[in-house]
């Protein structure tokens, strides 16, 4: 079974400070992990994924996400956040062995306060 | 822009009633599923179609159902409507079954009262 935990459903940073969100994944094989930005009243958009290939992945906007298979986890970075940043942030995995089914965390709430 | 499209953006629905949401996948994609999104939680699988066939289900009762047609827009029924089903419904679109990138839509925000 797939599954992904978010730690912290809020997250406060100040407007130039680093970005972390948390991402911690279950999965009984190799897993395809995303991080989707959600803006108020919109669908999901793609920020970036890991699809086995290099563990350090770039996405759009300047976020990127590192693969630790010793620790299960894709936590998001950005070095410096802008106000537009803010929004809701979902962590997604999928097993190469259900399809494209998507399995979604709760989501983490970002706030950049200027 | 993601090239999928939803209709409508919003509706509001009494209990017991039907409705239908419609989405129209991205030029090329062959593959349409469908999440649901209740406040403050992250999307739920629902179902996916590939070529017109239902493959693969979430945990959601039988009066969810679905169809997609031959240039693989897609609809989602739900029968006998409940307050729980107040929800954002989101379509996605994909090139191809197993495909790892999915297109998503901008929703359907559903109310039930």
């Amino acid at each position: 079974a797939q599954s992904v935990t978010q730690l912290g459903s809020h997250v406060s940073v100040s407007e130039g400070a680093l970005v972390l969100l948390r991402c911690n994944y279950s999965s009984s094989v190799p897993p395809y992990l995303f991080w989707y930005v959600q803006y108020p009243n919109q669908g999901l958009q793609l920020l970036l994924k890991y699809t086995s290939a290099a563990t350090l992945v770039k996405g759009i906007n300047g976020f990127e996400a590192e693969f630790k298979k010793s620790e299960t986890s894709f936590h998001l970075t950005k070095p410096s956040a802008h106000m537009s940043d803010a929004a809701e942030y979902f962590c997604a995995v999928i097993g190469s062995n259900t399809g494209n089914q998507f399995y979604f965390g709760t989501g983490t709430s970002l706030t950049v306060i200027p | 822009e993601t090239g999928v499209t939803q209709s409508p953006t919003h509706l509001i629905k009494t209990r017991g009633q039907q409705v239908t949401l419609r989405c129209s996948s991205q030029s090329g994609h062959n593959t349409v599923s469908w999440y649901q999104q209740a406040l403050g939680q992250g999307p739920q699988f629902i179902f996916q179609y590939y070529r017109e066939e239902e493959n693969g289900r979430g945990n959601f009762p039988p009066r969810f159902s679905g169809l997609q047609f031959p240039n693989y827009s897609s609809e989602l029924n739900v029968n006998a409507l409940e307050l729980d089903d107040s929800a954002l419904y989101l379509c996605a679109s994909s090139l191809a079954q197993g495909s790892t990138e999915a297109f998503f839509g901008q929703g359907t925000r559903l109310t039930v009262v």
